[in-house]
């Protein structure tokens, strides 16, 4: 699976929308990416995933360049709760290959605040 | 998504014992994963649980040291055997639902003294 690269941390004013950026410039064709959430000491969240087009559902957007080599993941209006830490992880599907395994790397920690 | 529990959501071992930590799912899956994070870490994945097969380890990570049953459809335990501290982390099993993505548990917090 392709690498990505995400910062090590960021703030966000709550209500404000926050935006997460994500390089993974060696992605491969048949390679989703990945969002994933790990709020203090929980198992992780998945929140959305896409392969070349836009995707939207009720946590959050998620935005694809045209190269795929990079992506933003977008909270709308960010609350004191979404303070966690985002993964960004890309992977082939499993129904056609790489056997569904995750591979998380350090992720940005999201800071929300007052 | 499904429900997914836990057991223990934590503990407190012995240096040299075992602990076996259970993992239930609300609906029958396929494809089950243990994953640790060590303190501070991201997580990393120990080994895949298939129903009806032999679990497939990662590097680094043995079946003497952490055997995997998968009985049924629901349910799968992890055993960390002989455990000393550097064990200490959070264990969390996932499952493979819809749409090929993973959902995971609360995770099991183990300090080994």
């Amino acid at each position: 699976d392709a690498k990505t690269t995400q910062p090590t941390s960021m703030d966000c004013a709550e209500g404000r929308a926050a935006n997460l950026p994500c390089n993974h410039s060696t992605i491969s064709g048949n390679e989703y990416v990945y969002w994933y959430r790990q709020i203090h000491s929980q198992g992780p969240q998945y929140i959305i995933h896409g392969l070349k087009n836009n995707e939207t559902n009720e946590m959050a957007s998620l935005i694809i360049t045209e190269d795929r080599k990079s992506s933003t993941l977008i909270l709308p209006h960010a609350t004191l709760r979404d303070t966690a830490v985002y993964y960004c992880i890309v992977r082939v599907d499993g129904l056609t290959g790489g056997g569904n395994k995750l591979t998380f790397g350090t992720g940005t920690q999201l800071k929300v605040e007052l | 998504s499904a429900v997914i529990s836990q057991k223990p959501s934590r503990d407190i071992c012995q240096r040299g014992t075992s602990l076996t930590i259970q993992c239930q799912v609300d609906s029958q899956v396929t494809m089950m994963f243990w994953y640790r994070q060590q303190p501070g870490q991201s997580l990393t994945l120990i080994a895949t649980a298939n129903q009806g097969s032999e679990a497939t380890y990662e590097s680094g990570f043995v079946i003497d040291k952490f055997p995997i049953s998968r009985p049924n459809l629901t349910f799968s335990t992890l055993t960390v055997s002989n455990m000393s501290p550097e064990d200490s982390s959070i264990y969390l099993c996932s499952v493979v639902l819809g749409t090929d993505t993973q959902y995971f548990g609360p995770g099991t917090r183990l300090t080994v003294l």
